[in-house]
């Protein structure tokens, strides 16, 4: 089973419905991280948390906002989908423990579709 | 502000010819930097990391890399390319506190017969 899962995979929605994308993971890491990939941009963060009380914003969180329920749960809301928000997201997580906070493990993506 | 620069969005190289994807970051603080591969529909995959022990990082499916702080690069090195390396990679750097990843904007490798 995969470490880091993201679901849904795919979802194709209109302009102003609400969406939450989510993301689990059985890595056991507490850092957790939303990033957009957009073509020729490559990824840019939205969110990270790195811990289920301590949510902060990336360089691009308007229009999103997160939600960490559990140490292993991460989710990504549009409160009203525009279609610039199509894109490709990814979840990522981190292991605080010194010498292992550098590497960052993705998930296998979201394709959202802002009609 | 950190940023990461990825000369050539596409890249082209013949089935056994040297790969060279280039890397520069902009830091007066030498950073931690990686390399990420991402196959089609597929997620990132980390392919090496420098943090700050030997310049010369060797990582997964025989790619190299080199930090070299005069030059403020970490180019991305394979010396005889297959076909199974057809890929985006990507470059990025650990920013500030809070391993932040800056990303540079992505090269797409083509290999051809």
């Amino acid at each position: 089973d995969a470490d880091v899962t993201q679901t849904p995979r795919n979802r194709i929605t209109k302009t102003g419905k609400r969406i939450m994308l989510e993301c689990s993971q059985t890595k056991g890491h507490d850092r957790m991280y939303w990033y957009r990939q957009d073509p020729g941009l490559g990824l840019r963060l939205i969110y990270y948390s790195f811990d289920v009380k301590d949510i902060n914003k990336g360089e691009i969180s308007d229009g999103y906002s997160v939600s960490r329920q559990a140490q292993a749960k991460f989710s990504l809301s549009l409160e009203s989908a525009i279609p610039n928000q199509t894109a490709l997201y990814f979840c990522a997580t981190s292991d605080r423990r010194i010498g292992r906070t550098d590497t960052q493990y993705f998930g296998p993506g979201t394709r959202l579709t802002v009609l | 502000a950190q940023s990461v620069t990825q000369l050539g969005s596409h890249v082209s190289v013949s089935e056994g010819a040297l790969v060279l994807l280039r890397c520069n970051y902009s830091s007066s603080v030498p950073p931690y930097l990686f390399w990420y591969v991402q196959y089609p529909n597929q997620g990132l995959q980390l392919l090496l990391k420098y943090t700050s022990a030997a310049t010369l990082v060797k990582g997964i499916n025989g790619f190299e890399a080199e930090f070299k702080k005069s030059e403020t690069s970490f180019h991305l090195t394979k010396p005889s390319a297959h076909m199974s390396d057809a890929a985006e990679y990507f470059c990025a750097a650990r920013t500030g506190g809070g391993n932040k990843l800056t990303f540079g904007t992505g090269t797409q490798l083509k290999v051809e017969l």
